[in-house]
């Protein structure tokens, strides 16, 4: 089963840092982009970050860049968001989601198998 | 950045009708907009990539047209597992590949 499983997530103090991690299994993860998607409370998607698959291209949203670092491990089947300087506004619950891939090998613009998500609180 | 609008915000119809969605974008994606659903407590579920194409298992009531600004996710006769939230992204060639702020589909 194609599955991936965030964990990391938690109450931290504003200025404060975590670090998640996504954990990819039934797939050849090393094949896929990756990236990491919040939900803040009631609100909608934003997109903040993405690896390509061999972490050659990385990308962040302005609301995150210079304090968040995403990274993988192919060995491990994994990806991680560090997350420094953290604010109240980044509060928001942190999926991580894969980049398909369509059957003709060409990158599929859309994010076909996501994570159930971990809940980031940033509150004194 | 590219910015999406969808309209409406909210939707009320009934089962069985059909539901017509719009999400315009600031300036040209090309056809590089995806669609997704999302229901309460659960994570996003990929309907359509590339304005048109439907993602692995979606059932065929889903269909996605446009290019370039306007794009139309229509579901053809809802079912009541259709009431949801739908988000539209680009997915243009660079970054930030930003979202809409989505539309509710809800039960009439």
């Amino acid at each position: 089963e194609v599955q991936l499983v965030e964990s990391g997530g938690g109450l931290v103090k504003p200025g404060g840092s975590l670090r998640l991690s996504c954990a990819a299994s039934g797939f050849t993860f090393s094949s896929y982009s990756m990236n990491w998607v919040r939900q803040a409370p009631g609100k909608g998607l934003e997109w903040v970050s993405s690896i390509s698959s061999s972490s050659s291209y990385i990308y962040y949203a302005d609301s995150v860049k210079g304090r968040f670092t995403i990274s993988r491990d192919n060995a491990k089947n994994s990806l991680y968001l560090q997350m420094n300087s953290l604010r109240a506004e980044d509060t928001a619950v942190y999926y991580c989601a894969r980049d398909g891939i369509a059957a003709a090998g060409t990158a599929l613009r859309g994010m076909d198998v996501w994570g159930q998500g971990t809940t980031v609180t940033v509150s004194s | 950045e590219i910015v999406l609008t969808q309209s409406p915000a909210t939707l009320s119809l009934s089962p069985g009708e059909r539901a017509t969605l719009s999400c315009r974008a600031s300036q040209s994606v090309s056809s590089y907009l995806a669609w997704y659903q999302q229901k309460p407590g659960q994570a996003p579920r990929l309907l359509i990539y590339d304005a048109s194409n439907r993602a692995t298992g979606i059932p065929a009531r889903f269909s996605g047209s446009g290019s370039g600004t306007d794009f139309t996710l229509t579901i053809s006769s809802l079912e009541p597992e259709d009431f949801a939230v739908y988000y539209c992204q680009q997915r243009s060639n660079w970054p930030p590949w930003t979202f809409g702020q989505g539309t509710k589909l809800e039960i009439k």
